[in-house]
């Protein structure tokens, strides 16, 4: 069975620090990937994607993520964050030959402190 | 206006009550899902529909059941709502993926539902 795996549920951080949000997933076969995020009280919105092409994929806000499938891993990167980005962030990962099933990871809760 | 409107926003009920949550979308898509959120768990798929016939079963379909009224609504039910279905209700939509799977997911508002 498909599973998603975020490794880090609770990440507090300083403004400026650099962020790095881990994601595994189980599956042998072509995936599209994900990371969504939820700002307090929101409901969630996409923060990038990946289908196929450029395992590096470059999201909002100044969000990236790189996908090492050798790792099974879509890990989320921010150079410096900012008060802003506090929230939860969700990995979820679909099967290629599923056109319904998307597995979401359990959350990471970032704080970040001013 | 929210192009996925979720109703009610927030709901208090009693065990053994009947709830309806309700969506409603204008992206004009034709697949929509419910999921359910707890904490610690992520997001858990309950029903999905891919056009006004099309009623498919999630991975916690069991105690909820749903109704395509048209292309644009898609509401869930709870027959009889016991304390464990305390939960955060979203429902989304989205386009078929490129390539295959499932594309980007446009969520609503979400709908907190509270079982005593």
């Amino acid at each position: 069975a498909q599973s998603v795996s975020q490794h880090n549920h609770h990440v507090i951080l300083s403004e400026a620090a650099s962020l790095e949000l881990g994601c595994n997933y189980s599956y042998g076969g072509t995936v599209n990937l994900f990371w969504y995020v939820q700002y307090p009280g929101q409901h969630l919105q996409l923060l990038l994607k990946y289908f196929s092409g450029d395992p590096l994929v470059k999201g909002i806000k100044g969000f990236e993520a790189e996908f090492i499938k050798s790792k099974f891993s879509f890990n989320l990167r921010k150079p410096s964050v900012q008060w802003s980005d506090t929230a939860e962030y969700f990995c979820a990962v679909n099967a290629k030959d599923s056109s319904y099933k998307l597995i979401f990871g359990s959350g990471t809760r970032l704080l970040v402190r001013p | 206006d929210a192009d996925v409107t979720q109703t009610p926003r927030n709901r208090i009920t009693k065990t053994g009550k009947r709830i309806m949550l309700e969506c409603s979308q204008t992206k004009g898509h034709d697949r929509m899902y419910w999921y359910r959120q707890d904490p610690g768990l992520g997001l858990r798929l309950i029903y999905y529909s891919f056009d006004v016939k099309d009623i498919n079963k999630g991975e916690i379909s069991d105690g909820y059941s749903v109704s395509r009224q048209a292309q644009a609504k898609f509401s869930l039910s709870l027959e009889s709502a016991i304390p464990n279905q305390t939960a955060l209700y979203f429902c989304a939509t989205s386009d078929p993926g490129l390539a295959g799977g499932i594309g980007e997911l446009f969520f609503g508002e979400g709908s907190r539902l509270t079982v005593l």
